[in-house]
């Protein structure tokens, strides 16, 4: 089970803005960094947001992460149809002896 | 450009050990002092870390998967290996291997993954 908690689901039309948040807890989010992935259906992830706000080399800058406290968000911006997906968060959590987290997984719909 | 295939059976019997291979091309495992890490992902599911390994043989499990996982790494054939013991239909999924920079980290390039089905 995973203790990063994220929406089901999330939806927008072209051009609007679509927040997903993430919730974990002081052993996970708090403490580490969040990295967001993007994975469309029937592929392999990719690495959207790293180190909680930072965008890997071809990422569009429509793409922005924040956190806060045990929480996170990923917002997509000026949504466009390719960013209809599956979205997760991840974090590395200090509880037991340590071991990397994945969120529930929130699948982003472009009306 | 550095590339990353994911191999193995696509089929297990229950009770048996599902065995995988990660093979890294375009650069050396050890030149790049990185770490390897292997995830899965059920069908219709979300992901799940099963381990990480650095260049050097430190690994780190996921506590719920560790009594039954081994994760090594073969510099000579620029290979990462994944055995997983005891397998149930629980177990199957995709595979995927993936490079981080730290374990802690973000996984930042992908193979593209491999099923694995576990089935008499």
């Amino acid at each position: 089970q995973s203790v990063l908690t994220q929406p089901p689901s999330a939806s927008g039309t072209p051009g609007q803005r679509v927040t997903i948040s993430c919730s974990g807890s002081s052993s996970n989010i708090e403490s580490n960094y969040v990295y967001w992935y993007q994975q469309v259906p029937g592929t392999a992830p990719k690495l959207l947001i790293y180190r909680n706000n930072q965008r890997p080399s071809g990422v569009p800058d429509r793409f922005s992460g924040s956190k806060s406290g045990t929480s996170a968000s990923l917002a997509i911006s000026g949504l466009r149809s390719e960013d209809e997906a599956d979205y997760y968060c991840a974090s590395w959590d200090d509880s037991l002896h340590g071991f990397y987290v994945f969120g529930t997984g929130s699948r982003v719909t472009v009306l | 450009q550095l590339q990353v295939q994911e191999s193995g059976p696509g089929l297990v019997k229950p009770s048996e050990t599902l065995s995988l291979t990660c093979t890294v091309s375009g650069g050396s495992l050890s030149r790049r002092s990185y770490y390897w890490g292997w995830i899965r992902q059920p069908p219709g599911k979300g992901l799940e870390w099963i381990g990480s390994i650095s260049y050097t043989g430190s690994t780190y499990y996921n506590p719920s998967l560790k009594i039954r996982v081994t994760i090594a790494v073969d510099e000579s054939k620029n290979q990462v290996s994944l055995k997983l013991n005891s397998v149930t239909a629980a177990d199957t999924a995709v595979y995927y291997c993936a490079e981080l920079t730290d374990p802690r980290g973000a996984f930042d390039m992908w193979g593209q993954g491999t099923m694995v089905t576990v089935s008499s």
